[in-house]
């Protein structure tokens, strides 16, 4: 199984500042991945798949980078609607497994 | 739009069963691969199972194989885990999850609890 390891755990940050989200797999999924948004209570949402490619409806300020075992989530200019907890997943060999989370927070 | 409506969860005792069911509509659900994804309360999120469109492909993770079963009904665009002998740690809330590897759309979840 494809071990997903997402840091920080949590991400404390002024609004207007850019936020750097990482994950990190066990071995290498190519660009077999996603990063999603869950707000409290809600079920999660698709950001951006497959490196780089963004989701419906999802703003300009999110964006991903990586390949292989090093990805990235970056928002570029916080906003406080951004609040949520960010998953990280894989679906490059079953199991598909997902990352811990990071919780993002506005200051 | 897309829309995907589970039912079925509950409450019930260690070793009991439950058949969630998933309503899908707003896209062409014959064609499309789905799954379950689980959250257990204050958790993060887990793959339970996976089917293909025709249903002759299906995946499940270790801890439910021999327990759960996946299936479709394409005439009717529903989609079903049937669950059985239960445990407490299979308490979660189930999405429905229309997906390619990366999940397309999720529906709004239902909720299992195993309980004594």
């Amino acid at each position: 199984e494809i071990v997903m390891t997402q840091s920080p755990a949590t991400l404390s940050m002024s609004p207007g500042e850019r936020a750097t989200l990482s994950c990190r797999a066990s071995q290498s999924i190519n660009n077999n991945f996603a990063w999603y948004q869950q707000k409290p209570g809600q079920a999660p949402r698709l950001l951006l798949f497959r490196g780089s490619s963004r989701a419906t409806d999802v703003p300009a300020r999110f964006s991903a980078s990586g390949f292989g075992t090093e990805f990235t989530l970056t928002i570029s200019s916080l906003q406080s609607e951004d609040v949520a907890i960010y998953y990280c997943q894989h679906f490059n060999s079953w199991p598909w497994t997902f990352g811990q989370g990071t919780k993002v927070e506005v200051k | 739009e897309v829309q995907l409506l589970e039912s079925g969860g509950g409450l019930t005792q260690p070793g009991g069963s439950l058949r969630l069911s998933c309503a899908a509509s707003g896209f062409t659900f014959s064609t499309q691969n789905m799954g379950w994804v689980r959250q257990a309360p204050g958790e993060g999120l887990e793959w339970v199972s996976l089917i293909n469109a025709n249903s002759d492909t299906t995946y499940y993770i270790d801890s439910v194989k021999g327990r759960f079963t996946i299936s479709r009904d394409n005439s009717r665009n529903t989609l079903y885990l049937q669950m059985s002998s239960l445990r407490a740690d299979d308490s979660a809330l189930y999405y429905c999850a229309h997906q390619r590897g990366h999940v397309n759309y999720w529906g709004q979840g239902t909720l299992v609890s195993v309980s004594s």
